[in-house]
């Protein structure tokens, strides 16, 4: 299995565009979960489905941040209009359940 | 909701010394996991901790869960360069997951 596929891996965009973040979990996994991560808050969780049903996204900053997952296989997570504080590295992660979450590589955004 | 206090932050230890980094929570935890992140690279599982009290040994890491399922600990013995990065605890409980903050290793030559 080629794990959690990310797309793109690094995103340099500017003040007021959008910006889309892509996760393919792996096959078989029916949590999905998006996290972001920067040097002071750490690792946030930002939304987790499961069977494609977003369960919790209480840890979503804003109504600029949204995500859907509209199948098993995709998932995605927008920013509009970006802000140069979205700038972190934000990975998707995917798991059975509860059990081991397998994290994608993650995107590297930088908003100027 | 559910925090998780995650000490220290960094540690910088001399190759050979010992580590140990750890997780308090003030709610009982169903499970606590660990996790690994190198250097530029993401978090990767490391182990799983469920059972109240429960002791599990990977090489030179031991990994405890507390009596209460409170708090959790991840020991290195003889640390090695290799051992650098930030180590995380994961708890789940009531349909949530909370990373701690993770504890950055420096292990000097």
């Amino acid at each position: 299995d080629a794990g959690v596929i990310q797309s793109p891996r690094h995103e340099v965009t500017e003040m007021g565009q959008e910006v889309t973040l892509r996760c393919k979990p792996i096959s078989g996994h029916n949590s999905l979960f998006w996290y972001r991560q920067t040097m002071m808050r750490g690792l946030e969780l930002l939304i987790y489905f499961n069977n494609n049903v977003p369960i919790d996204d209480s840890g979503m900053p804003e109504d600029r941040f949204s995500a859907k997952m509209p199948n098993a296989s995709f998932s995605t997570l927008k920013i509009q209009p970006s802000e140069p504080r979205d700038s972190a590295v934000y990975f998707c992660a995917s798991s059975f359940g509860w059990e081991t979450q397998y994290f994608g590589p993650g995107t590297r955004l930088l908003v100027l | 909701g559910q925090q998780v206090m995650q000490i220290p932050q960094y540690q910088h230890v001399q190759e050979g010394e010992d580590f140990t980094t750890y997780c308090n929570s003030s709610t009982t935890l169903s499970n606590i996991q660990w996790y690994k992140q190198r250097p530029g690279g993401h978090p990767v599982f490391l182990i799983q901790l469920v059972k109240s009290g429960e002791v599990k040994k990977q090489k030179r890491l031991t990994f405890q869960f507390g009596e209460a399922k409170k708090n959790s600990s991840l020991h290195i013995t003889a640390t090695q360069t290799t051992d650098v990065g930030t180590y995380f605890c994961a708890a789940t409980g009531y349909q949530k997951v909370t990373f701690g903050i993770g504890t950055k290793l420096q292990v000097i030559p």
